[in-house]
């Protein structure tokens, strides 16, 4: 167990519609990173938040945002879902914003959109 | 963050040592050597990271080489359960993201 939570675990949605993912990281760790897995591309990063703030943006849709709130959740909302959309979604923390302290990652949402 | 490039893939016999290379030739003094794991769509594992001296922890070693151009990732005594796909990532220690960018990996099947 990594400590980060992702819930939900499993999640199937219609095209068109949206829905929203959420991250509790683990106790300390003030940066949260989102991940999208899909069949054919691999891990890509989404976008970062360090304590409250967006601090690196990856390869995010428009249609895609997250937030991370003061008790340091982050939610990734996934608007206008598309059948493309369907793919493991992660998130990881960490303690800080550099590369010395490892970061760990939860066991994902799957989203299937139909 | 410096590209790294690893094998597509790699078999081990089970209870050999699994040794799975990375060369990173561009990593440049602040950055950090990261190794993850993930076994079927489970979320990545964190195995070991390591700056400029050799790593040893409960799952791995990590041996870096002297110029830091390349890296090796030990399982001392493979088993079945660490068949999975390894990630070599370069990691800056100053940068004021952290991100970590995940490339192809190398696919270990651990065979009896």
């Amino acid at each position: 167990d990594s400590g980060v939570t992702q819930t939900p675990k499993h999640l199937i949605t219609a095209t068109g519609q949206r829905v929203t993912l959420r991250c509790s990281p683990r106790s300390g760790d003030l940066s949260v990173y989102w991940y999208q897995q899909s069949l054919d591309q691999g891990l890509q990063f989404l976008i970062q938040y360090y304590n409250g703030e967006e601090r690196a943006k990856g390869n995010i849709l428009e249609r895609f945002s997250a937030q991370q709130f003061p008790d340091l959740h982050s939610e990734l909302n996934l608007s206008s879902l598309e059948l493309g959309d369907s793919a493991l979604y992660f998130c990881a923390s960490s303690v800080s914003l550099g590369g010395a302290d490892e970061a760990f990652f939860g066991q994902g949402t799957r989203l299937t959109v139909v | 963050d410096a590209k790294t490039t690893q094998p597509p893939s790699m078999d081990c016999a089970e209870g050999r040592a699994a040794n799975l290379p990375c060369n990173h030739s561009t990593i440049s003094g602040n950055e950090y050597v990261y190794w993850y794991r993930q076994i079927h769509s489970q979320g990545p594992q964190y195995i070991i990271h390591g700056l400029k001296n050799n790593e040893t922890n409960e799952m791995a070693s990590l041996i870096i080489t002297e110029d830091r151009k390349s890296s090796t990732l030990i399982l001392p005594h493979a088993t079945l359960r660490d068949t999975a796909v390894y990630y070599c990532i370069v990691r800056s220690g100053s940068s004021n993201t952290g991100k970590l960018i995940f490339g192809q990996g190398t696919t270990l099947q651990v065979k009896p």
